[in-house]
């Protein structure tokens, strides 16, 4: 049974700075992992999907790594800003496109 | 291009009442998905469609919860008899993904349900 772990569980930052959250799976048979974002009462937003065959994807500030064979993917979030403040959920696609989802990490970014 | 949509966003309901979560996805999109999220964890898939078929319900309480997708595009969530375990927001959502091929998915506002 595919588990997907994410750490730390919150993580607070002043602005400006450079952040990594983390995210680890046990079964490497994976289809895609994405990258979402939740506001509070809110639904989620995709931020990156990264294919099996892939190691990493960028789009604006953001970059997310992929290594299958080790179980694990980061977010990498350049010159955080108060509007990055949000949970970032990580989800492995696994089986017939079903995701299975961390219990993500808690952002807070400080003026 | 439109999102997903939701309705109602919040309900309140007693235990042992029944209520009807409603769903349409994004246009064009085979595939819809109904997750759970319990306040602090991450969305627990219940049931997934490919056009109007099931694909995976193996965490569906079906005691309690169905679901259908009639003519494969909007999508209905019921629960009947509720009970306080099942206080979570429903979230719904959609892909373009089909036979194998790997497709985000895009998730609607969700629908917070309190039952008290």
């Amino acid at each position: 049974k595919q588990e997907v772990t994410q750490i730390p569980a919150a993580l607070s930052v002043p602005e400006g700075e450079n952040l990594v959250l983390n995210c680890s799976f046990t079964d490497s048979a994976i289809y895609n992992l994405q990258w979402f974002r939740q506001d509070p009462g809110k639904g989620l937003t995709s931020l990156l999907l990264i294919q099996s065959s892939q190691r990493e994807q960028t789009s604006g500030r953001l970059n997310a790594s992929l290594d299958k064979s080790s179980g694990r993917s980061t977010l990498y979030i350049a010159a955080s800003q108060p509007g990055d403040s949000a949970t970032y959920l990580c989800a492995v696609g696994t089986g017939f496109q079903k995701l299975v989802f961390g219990t993500g990490t808690r952002l807070l970014v400080s003026p | 291009e439109a999102g997903v949509a939701q309705s109602p966003r919040y309900k309140i309901i007693e235990k042992r009442q029944s209520v009807a979560f409603w769903c349409n996805p994004i246009s064009g999109h085979a595939t819809l998905y109904w997750y759970q999220q319990i306040l602090g964890q991450g969305p627990k898939l219940l049931i997934q469609f490919q056009n109007n078929g099931v694909v995976d319900d193996s965490q569906l309480p079906k005691d309690r919860f169905s679901a259908e997708r009639l003519k494969g595009v909007d999508s209905t969530l019921k629960i009947q008899p509720a009970k306080l375990e099942d206080s979570a927001v429903y979230l719904c959502a959609s892909s373009s993904a089909f036979q194998g091929i790997s497709r985000e998915q895009y998730f609607g506002p969700g629908t917070r349900l309190t039952v008290t």
